[in-house]
């Protein structure tokens, strides 16, 4: 099976534009969950959805949203970036069967310039 | 809330020996699990281990151990027969039990500890 998979690989924006980021969860997971990796740092939370409804939220603004789709996949949503919006954007996804162990994709990039 | 320390920025170990990475956390709950994930430079997040808070047996992957201590609230791995793909960022993570306690899937993340393997 597939792992996770994660759309683009590297990104450069702009301050002020607005980027969306795209992830597909391990077949039959219904769980999805973001977080961004400043350097040097370890990952903290944005968001999670299980089964298209947010779960929880972590400490961001409001620039940051989400949402899931009904075929599980998400997408992640970042408005008026600024500089320190750069960073490594991970998404995680997760299944009932395995307690809700989190398998991680590869990583998008966010460079903002 | 909860959190996650490793008080290690960086360690180093000779290929074939044994290293130790320490991790410490902080929580008021009593069902949670812990993990260890490893980022190579590759920058995918592997888990490697994982530990339920209501299991006092140290989980065990290979060579790769735990020495859990509740009470302690730490949560150590043990790399044994150290080889040159065990270099990377290794982080302690946290997360509740949500099947018990509800809320969301969130991990805890703790700064990370960069582990180099010397030949």
């Amino acid at each position: 099976d597939a792992g996770v998979t994660q759309s683009p690989t590297h990104l450069i924006k702009t301050r002020g534009q607005q980027v969306t980021l795209r992830c597909s969860p391990i077949s039959g997971h219904k769980s999805v969950s973001w977080y961004q990796q400043v350097l040097g740092q370890g990952p903290q939370f944005i968001f999670q959805y299980y089964e298209k409804e947010e779960r929880g939220r972590g400490n961001f603004p409001d620039r940051f949203s989400a949402r899931q789709f009904p075929n599980y996949s998400s997408e992640l949503n970042v408005n008026a970036l600024l500089l320190g919006d750069s960073a490594l954007y991970l998404c995680a996804s997760s299944s009932r069967d395995r307690d809700y162990e989190q398998y991680f994709g590869p990583g998008t990039r966010l460079t903002v310039t | 809330a909860q959190t996650v320390t490793q008080s290690q920025p960086e360690m180093s170990v000779q290929e074939a020996e044994t290293v130790t990475l320490s991790c410490t956390y902080d929580t008021s709950e009593s069902d949670y699990y812990l993990f260890w994930y490893k980022q190579p430079p590759s920058r995918q997040m592997i888990l490697v281990i994982r530990q339920e808070a209501y299991k006092q047996q140290n989980a065990t992957e290979n060579r790769f151990s735990v020495n859990f201590q509740k009470a302690a609230k730490s949560f150590s791995l043990k790399i044994s027969d150290s080889q040159l793909g065990d270099a990377a960022m290794y982080f302690c993570a946290y997360r509740t039990n949500t099947q018990t306690q509800g809320g969301s899937e969130k991990l805890v993340f703790g700064k990370g500890t960069k582990l180099t393997v010397n030949p």
